[in-house]
Order: structure tokens, then sequence, then C-alpha cells
């Protein structure tokens, strides 16, 4: 099973729509993870960190359930702008702990 | 404050030819990460060096490899190119250690013919 496993879409969302996606996790001892957006043909950026209550930045929404090995992505009243592929990342290793990355969720917003 | 510079921008190379590709950290980031992108498909992990020492290594072969400098900056060597080395080339730095958050340099695009 891969560390990090992430639906590869597209998801094609219209305009002001909420979209939600999920990622599952292999390592149950992760403690932190973190979402990334990546634009076409340019570098990764950071969008937000996720730890253990989740997190919130304006219309970003993402949380962790433990329980199930999964964090999820929401984002309310979806922009144009949004469209992009979100990377999922969490930890591996039992002691060197490394960022492990997944193959990411491309998403399309649509007028 | 500088982000994570990487040079250069585009390479073209043949076939068989050598490559090295240079990586600049944030000032204060110790750790470098190397990753390799082909067109369409997602992050590959080659390489991560902190403090002046490799700390692991991705599955790829030993026509891969690399080294930092006392500065922190980094180079990656690619001998033998081979088509299917074309790709995105991403540098990444982060603070001393695996699992900090990476800030990635705009990366070296790679073409080989």
């Amino acid at each position: 099973r891969k560390e990090v496993e992430q639906d590869p879409g597209p998801f094609n969302v219209p305009e002001g729509a909420t979209v939600a996606f999920n990622c599952t996790y292999s390592n149950s001892a992760s403690q932190s993870f973190f979402w990334y957006r990546q634009d076409c043909r340019k570098e990764p950026k950071l969008l937000m960190s996720v730890y253990s209550s989740g997190n919130e930045d304006g219309r970003f929404t993402a949380q962790l359930n433990r329980a199930s090995q999964y964090i999820s992505l929401l984002i309310r009243d979806s922009k144009l702008s949004d469209s992009a592929t979100y990377l999922c990342v969490g930890l591996e290793g039992d002691s060197n702990y490394q960022l492990i990355w997944g193959a990411g969720t491309k998403l399309i917003i649509k007028p | 404050e500088a982000g994570v510079t990487q040079s250069p921008t585009h390479l073209i190379k043949t076939r068989g030819q050598q490559v090295t590709l240079r990586c600049s950290p944030i000032s204060g980031h110790t750790s470098v990460y190397w990753y390799q992108q082909a067109l369409g498909l997602g992050l590959q992990f080659l390489l991560w060096y902190d403090e002046g020492e490799e700390r692991n290594r991705g599955n790829f072969p030993p026509r891969f490899s690399g080294r930092q400098f006392p500065n922190y900056s980094s180079e990656l060597n690619v001998n033998a190119l081979e088509l299917e080395d074309s790709a995105l080339y991403l540098c990444a730095s982060s603070l001393s250690g695996g699992a900090n958050i990476q800030y990635f340099g705009a990366g070296t695009r790679l073409s080989v013919l």
C-alpha cells in the first residue's frame, strides 16, 4: 500500500460550489500533514498545515481523521483561480521522519 | 528574503551527456531535497541532504548523484542521460530534519533529445 494516496481526479466543479477531497495515509504514527498546491508547470506551494485539531484558512478547511487515517481538504465558494493540483503530504519513517508526497488531485473550476 | 533558487531554468541535452543542476536554499535552512517530476506525473523523491550529508535516497539509479556544500547549497548530477530523464527537477529546502515544511524553487526543466 502506498504511504499517501489521493484520488487523481480531475474534479470538475462549477464556480462557487464547495468541493472536498480526501487523502489516506498508512503510517498511523504520523503526527502532521500538509496540503500543497501546484499550478500547471510550476513548483508546489504550501497551502496549509494540518495538525491534530485541523486547520481553517479563509475558504479552505483541512481536517484530520485519525481513526480512519485520512485528511480532507474542503474548499468553499470555489474560484476559477483555485484550479490546480492539490498535493497531500504525510510523514514516513519510524524515527528519521521524512515527508512523503501523494500524487495529487487535479481540480478544475469551471465558470 | 530570497527563496529557494535553482539554475539553470531550462536545459536541453542529448542522450549520454551529463548535467549538473544547482540549488541555493533559503537562508537558515540546512536541509535540501531533490525531486523529479515528469510531465503530468507526481513528485518522485530523489535525494535529501542535511548538514552536508546524504540522509536518504529515492529509488533512482546511481547515475543520479549529488552533494551539499558547506554553505548548504546543493548540486544534482545526472550522468549518461536517457530520454526518460526529461522532467522538471525541483529543489526544496527546510529547516534541519525531514519533517519540516519544504519550500520549493521554480525548478529546472530538462529536455533530453
